[in-house]
């Protein structure tokens, strides 16, 4: 069955440290995948996705994402975290076919100390 | 870029009655709209997909006639809770695709539910 794991329910860093969020991904093909933020109470966000080509994906608020297929990971990086970066992240997958929904992974809620 | 509209983004209603939620795509036509719930601090649970002008097709464990899906024009969306009791507060979001994944999916802001 098809599936997307993220490992980490709650990640706690400090402001201006690296932040890496975990994605593993479970499909008979390579998905097409997404990051995307929650901020509470409000709807999604759509960081980055990665579709083909080069495995390092550039997003908004500059975040990144490296697809490793030997690993069916994707996981989401920041190099320095912001303390407005709290909120709720969610990698997702879809395949490419027409009319097929986004499944979500159960997300991770980050935390930012100061 | 595309939109879609959800309406309304907050609805407190009593145990008993029912609740709709719309999603209108405001300037591109949604063949398809997903409809989402999430619970506090959990992830998004695909509910359904509504197709114009055909039945919804739900996911296994919904309960059809509890959620009630309209996809009635090929820009609107609706999802009827009936009889709802305080178990189906929730948070309920739609979806709607572009014509392949590669075109990405537009949300709607989300409407929250409670029932009381």
């Amino acid at each position: 069955a098809q599936s997307v794991t993220q490992p980490d329910i709650h990640i706690t860093v400090s402001e201006g440290a690296s932040l890496e969020l975990r994605c593993n991904y479970s499909y008979g093909a390579t998905p097409y995948l997404f990051w995307y933020v929650q901020s509470p109470g409000q709807g999604l966000q759509l960081l980055l996705k990665y579709f083909s080509g080069d495995t390092l994906v550039q997003g908004i608020k500059g975040f990144e994402a490296e697809f490793k297929r030997s690993q069916s990971s994707f996981n989401l990086r920041k190099p320095s975290v912001h303390w407005s970066d709290a909120a709720e992240y969610f990698c997702a997958v879809a395949l490419n076919q027409a009319g097929t929904a986004l499944i979500f992974g159960k997300g991770t809620t980050l935390s930012v100390s100061s | 870029g595309a939109v879609v509209s959800q309406h309304p983004s907050r609805v407190i209603c009593k145990s008993g009655t029912s609740v709709k939620i719309e999603c209108r795509s405001l300037d591109f036509q949604a063949t398809t709209m997903f409809w989402y719930r999430q619970f506090p601090k959990q992830s998004l649970m695909l509910m359904a997909t509504s197709n114009e002008g055909s039945k919804a097709t739900y996911e296994q464990g919904v309960e059809k006639d509890k959620f009630l899906i309209n996809h009635a024009s090929l820009t609107l969306s609706t999802l009827t809770v009936t009889s709802a009791h305080p178990e189906d507060s929730s948070f309920y979001i739609c979806s709607a695709p572009g014509r392949t994944a590669y075109y990405g999916y537009t949300f709607g802001s989300g409407t929250r539910l409670t029932v009381v």
